[in-house]
């Protein structure tokens, strides 16, 4: 099975900030990468596919890049609706992994 | 508007077994792949099972492989998971998740069913 490693697992900051989330895979799995948003109590939200194409009617803030085994989630000018956890998840082979989370908490 | 909308969960003893739904509207079901992802309490996102449209193909991560049972039935938009042998660390919730394999992500998902292993 791929691993999936994100860093940091959480993360303190503040509206308006440049915050950039990591993920690793444990082999190559090219551009087969996803980001989730999720909040306490909800189901997950896809917002980037295939490491950096946007989700239809998520904020262009949110941006992804990278390929091979690293890779980012960027948001450029933190909101308050965007503290959250965020998973990345390869859908190279089966089966789909996801990483453990990154906590993103109101500094 | 994609809607998937689980239901089943519940309380239940190890050893046990359940059934959870997942009614799906808004789309043509019979074209998607279909996913059960769980999240144990305060833990992160578990795939579980995942259906191709016509049922082709059929595949269980490890840790439920031989008690979990995944079917569809296309003629009434709904997606199943048959849980037998249930043990504590199954206790988690339980999505329903929309799978564009074009795409290779999970685009849309029900608001989860919770499922509690305990005696």
């Amino acid at each position: 099975d791929i691993q999936m490693t994100q860093s940091p697992s959480s993360l303190s900051a503040s509206v308006g900030d440049r915050v950039t989330i990591t993920c690793r895979a444990s082999q190559s799995i090219s551009s087969y990468l996803n980001w989730y948003q999720q909040k306490p109590g909800k189901a997950p939200k896809l917002l980037i596919y295939a490491a950096s194409s946007l989700q239809s009617g998520v904020p262009s803030r949110f941006s992804g890049s990278g390929s091979g085994t690293d890779f980012t989630l960027t948001i450029s000018s933190l909101q308050p609706e965007d503290f959250a956890t965020y998973y990345c998840q390869q859908s190279y082979s089966t089966p789909v992994t996801f990483g453990q989370g990154t906590r993103l908490e109101i500094k | 508007e994609v809607q998937l909308v689980e239901s089943g969960g519940g309380l239940v003893k190890p050893g046990g077994s359940l059934r959870l739904s997942c009614a799906a509207s808004g789309f043509t079901f019979s074209s998607y792949s279909m996913n059960w992802v769980r999240q144990a309490p305060g833990k992160g996102l578990e795939w579980v099972s995942s259906i191709s449209s016509s049922s082709s193909y059929i595949y269980y991560a490890d840790s439920v492989k031989g008690r979990f049972t995944i079917s569809r039935d296309n003629a009434k938009n709904s997606l199943y998971l048959q849980m037998n042998s249930l043990r504590a660390e199954d206790t988690a919730v339980y999505y329903c998740a929309r799978y564009d394999d074009y795409g290779g992500r999970f685009d849309y998902w029900g608001q989860g069913t919770l499922v509690t292993v305990s005696s």
